[in-house]
């Protein structure tokens, strides 16, 4: 079955640890996402990359880092310097056709704060 | 700056009764619009998208969505409710084909009376 994996589904995070979430896609889509949604603000962009090796920041990238080395994956790593981040995290993944580009999304993770 | 407004933060329709969940974008050029669905604790499913021609648009679910340039509107509609279309809808915008962002609306809440 083609789709986007997240893991793990719960993540827990101590006090001034980095945590990685992972985002798998089989779909060869060219560019991936991650988004954070709290209750009430829908949901918010960290990070997204295009191409493989080459990323850009969203709108709330502090605290946070990706890499990009191959297709099919995208991690995200909550770093300590994030203090807020309890939060669900989803990463989306799309293929640009000529018609137009649509993400599809991943199950989520939730990450809490020990 | 660009934005999506969805103005009704929680809706209650009885089971069987028509919807419509209202949504207000920014921006001067026709940009490429969906809408996607939430079941608690879990990812979005595309429910319809726009990016040109009919500007009613049909969806899974019996669900559908009418652009209207002139109200800067995609609203998404459906004539009766089930018990099962209880969840958390949101609208999100593609304003620039280049970055292929999202924006999204904060997110309407659907609760369905038997």
């Amino acid at each position: 079955d083609g789709g986007i994996t997240q893991s793990p589904k719960y993540l827990f995070r101590k006090e001034g640890q980095n945590v990685t979430l992972s985002c798998e896609q089989n779909l060869n889509h060219d560019a991936m996402y991650w988004y954070r949604q709290d209750p009430g603000q829908g949901l918010r962009l960290i990070y997204y990359s295009q191409i493989v090796n080459d990323f850009q920041k969203g709108d709330i990238a502090e605290g946070y880092s990706v890499s990009r080395e191959k297709k099919e994956s995208f991690p995200l790593t909550v770093t300590s310097a994030q203090k807020n981040p309890t939060a669900f995290y989803l990463c989306a993944s799309s293929k640009r056709t000529s018609g137009g580009e649509t993400q599809y999304f991943g199950p989520g993770t939730r990450l809490l704060v020990l | 700056a660009q934005s999506v407004t969805q103005p009704d933060i929680h809706i209650t329709v009885s089971e069987g009764a028509s919807l419509e969940l209202r949504c207000n974008y920014s921006y001067g050029a026709t940009p490429y619009l969906f809408w996607y669905v939430q079941s608690p604790g879990q990812g979005l499913q595309l429910l319809l998208k726009y990016f040109s021609g009919d500007t009613l648009v049909q969806g899974i679910k019996g669900f559908e969505a009418e652009f209207k340039r002139s109200q800067s509107s995609f609203n998404l509609r459906k004539p009766s409710v089930h018990w099962s279309d209880a969840a958390e809808y949101f609208c999100a915008v593609v304003f620039s084909s280049n970055t292929g962002k999202l924006i999204f609306g904060q997110g309407t809440t659907l609760q369905v009376k038997p």
